[in-house]
């Protein structure tokens, strides 16, 4: 069983619609939980990272942390075709930027 | 401000051979991770580098090997190469302490054949 879970999708909804993406994990030692976002041929870049569990929202962002099920979540509001990539969930023990362990990743396509 | 920069950006490399990958990290940062992503998977933590020496290191094997020099920037090394070494290796720089962000580079895209 992998570390962290994660719907590889491909997932396509319309402009404008409410994105849910979720992953699941095993390790209960994981404090730190990340989202990233991967467009073709470049590097992941971080779009928010919450310490523990709670709410965390950034503009259209909002991530969820529920340590209690070992399930985080990614809301994207007024969906975009420029938020058209894969999205990586991560995460991490000791810091938010070491040994960072990532699912799958599930690829996005917001259709105009 | 450059960001993480690496080099090169493609290279096929022949069964058996040796690979030296190449990682300048962002200005102000003094902390190398490496990273493979193989096609349609998340990246997969290699190992890191501070203070010139390893200091966290994932599950691959020996022929994985790397350095880090005075000026932060970062080698990887992969010995007898395999065909499934074939992958994506992504350099991270952060600085030190908890809540800090690893910035990627854009990756050297290494085909073995």
């Amino acid at each position: 069983q992998k570390e962290v879970e994660q719907d590889p999708g491909p997932l396509s909804v319309p402009e404008g619609a409410i994105v849910s993406l979720n992953c699941t994990y095993s390790n209960s030692a994981f404090q730190y939980f990340m989202w990233y976002r991967q467009y073709s041929r470049k590097g992941p870049e971080l779009l928010m990272y919450t310490y523990s569990s709670g709410n965390k929202e950034d503009g259209r962002f909002t991530a969820q942390v529920d340590k209690s099920s070992k399930y985080i979540s990614l809301f994207i509001r007024d969906s975009q075709p420029s938020d058209s990539a894969t999205y990586l969930c991560a995460m991490s023990e000791g810091s938010s930027a070491s040994k960072i362990i990532f699912g799958s990743g599930t690829r996005l396509s917001i259709r105009p | 401000d450059a960001g993480v920069t690496q080099s090169p950006t493609h290279l096929i490399k022949t069964r058996g051979q040796q690979v030296t990958l190449r990682c300048s990290p962002k200005s102000g940062h003094d902390t190398v991770s490496w990273y493979q992503q193989a096609l349609g998977q998340g990246p997969q933590f290699i190992f890191q580098y501070y203070e010139e020496e390893e200091r966290q290191r994932g599950n691959f094997p020996d022929r994985f090997s790397g350095h880090q020099f005075p000026n932060y920037s970062s080698e990887l090394n992969v010995n007898a190469l395999l065909l499934g070494d074939s992958a994506l290796y992504l350099c991270a720089s952060s600085s030190q302490g908890a809540n800090t962000e690893a910035f990627f580079g854009q990756g050297t895209r290494l085909t073995v054949v």
